[in-house]
């Protein structure tokens, strides 16, 4: 497709229970992000992928988080051991001049 | 550390007026801001930006404004529409840091006939 590609589009997991994201970017863009939103809050930066350069992880709000782009295109964000407070819209975006062109997010629900 | 302040977390205008929202940043290496309109269930979009060298950018009915000194921005819609209901975010980014964007919390608009 022409746009960025998230999937599952929602999902509900039990606290405790490891979860992956799965983000496809615009073919071609070399800049991948992961952003989160959480309830009231802003967007709130993850991580960063830059081609081959390593990952820009300064955003993981803990060590359960962790992200990887194979081939430079579809990245996987992974959660483990989700808790309730993880709870929040998971967005994607590549890079498109003069912004970020997102996908419509995965909304997570830790329950 | 917010680096990226909305304010205003939410304006209601009512349409064919003006609607002002506002952003302001704290890091002075910041020089170049967008800004990002979400619909609910949607990714947000880009909207408008603006690069430090300019003060001033216009399209269509959106413009922004920049102000360094102040770390200010604001965007303007007139005249407003219910269509532009939505989520508007401020973000920025500079020089050494071209591709993070850091975003501010958001205002929530609403345009009311």
């Amino acid at each position: 497709g022409a746009g960025v590609s998230q999937s599952p589009s929602n999902k509900v997991t039990e606290k405790g229970k490891d979860v992956e994201l799965r983000c496809d970017p615009i073919s071609g863009h070399t800049a991948l992000y992961w952003y989160r939103q959480s309830l009231g809050q802003g967007l709130e930066f993850l991580i960063y992928f830059q081609g081959n350069s390593a990952p820009d992880k300064s955003g993981l709000p803990s060590d359960r988080f962790s992200a990887e782009r194979t081939g430079g295109s579809v990245s996987t964000l992974t959660i483990q051991r989700t808790q309730q407070e993880d709870s929040a819209v998971y967005l994607c975006a590549s890079s498109l001049e003069p912004g970020l062109t997102f996908g419509s997010g995965t909304r997570l629900t830790v329950v | 550390d917010q680096q990226v302040k909305q304010n205003s977390p939410s304006l209601s205008v009512q349409e064919g007026r003006i609607s002002i929202l506002n952003c302001d940043y704290t890091n002075s290496m910041f020089d170049y801001f967008l800004w990002y309109k979400k619909y609910p269930a949607e990714g947000p979009t880009f909207l408008i930006s603006i690069s430090s060298i300019k003060d001033k950018n216009e399209d269509g009915r959106f413009t922004v404004f920049l102000n360094k000194s102040a770390k200010h921005l604001s965007l303007h819609i007139v005249p407003s529409q219910p269509g532009d209901s939505a989520v508007y975010f401020c973000a920025a980014n500079s020089i050494f840091n071209t591709d993070k964007l850091i975003f501010g919390t958001g205002t929530r608009l609403q345009v009311f006939p």
